[in-house]
């Protein structure tokens, strides 16, 4: 079975343009998550999304969105890009929300540099 | 707010030897995971710690969790070459689903 998949595996913008990014759970997960890792530390939360709909938020400015589509894929986009944004972009998926005994499984990440 | 602390955040070892990285949590969580990063790599899954006294161990590695103490430990038993890499706890909030809050990462390097 195909882990999560993610894509572009890396992408370089400049100052002030838009990214899609996009990720393919687990086949099954209904939940998809996505993390921020800025070099050097641990990855920050961003989104949650669980049968389409948004389930938490992390503390993003709204240049940051997302969406899952009716497949349970997703896409992260970010507007107005800034220098900072350059991080490693991970895609998580599980089968549910809340599963006690579940793991995340994490896709490769998107690498996104911001020139 | 919940926030998560790893020590040491760097740590150089023999190979053979012993140690402990600590990770505290500031919050009520009721699941505490362990996973380990390769360089340029994603996040692999050690461990899930669920309840108080939780131990659970694979191969070298082993993992406790003292809630009370809202402590975790990953104990590293004769240290090989092969578990030079980050490691980061990742603690979930009890009311916000699935939602990692990460330490900082633990940098191990093991030297022959």
């Amino acid at each position: 079975d195909a882990g999560v998949t993610q894509s572009p595996t890396h992408l370089i913008k400049t100052r002030g343009q838009q990214v899609t990014l996009r990720c393919s759970p687990i086949s099954g997960h209904k939940s998809v998550s996505w993390y921020q890792q800025v070099l050097g530390q641990g990855p920050q939360f961003i989104f949650q999304y669980y049968e389409k709909e948004e389930r938490g938020r992390g503390n993003f400015p709204d240049r940051f969105s997302a969406r899952q589509f009716p497949n349970y894929s997703s896409e992260l986009n970010v507007n107005a890009l800034l220098l900072g944004d350059s991080a490693l972009y991970l895609c998580a998926s599980s089968l549910t929300r809340q599963g006690l005994n579940e793991k995340l499984f994490f896709g490769s990440g998107t690498q996104l540099s911001v020139l | 707010e919940l926030k998560v602390e790893q020590n040491p955040l760097f740590l150089s070892m023999q190979e053979g030897k012993n140690y402990t990285i600590y990770c505290n949590y500031s919050t009520t969580s009721d699941r505490l995971y362990w996973y380990r990063q390769d360089p340029g790599k994603s996040l692999e899954s050690l461990f899930v710690l669920l309840s108080n006294g939780a131990v659970k161990q694979e191969g070298r590695l082993m993992a406790s969790l003292d809630t009370k103490a809202r402590l975790s430990t990953l104990h590293i038993t004769a240290a090989v070459h092969d578990l030079s890499a980050t490691y980061f706890c990742a603690v979930v909030q009890e009311t916000s689903g699935s939602r990692l809050t990460f330490g900082e990462g633990t940098q191990l390097t093991v030297n022959p």
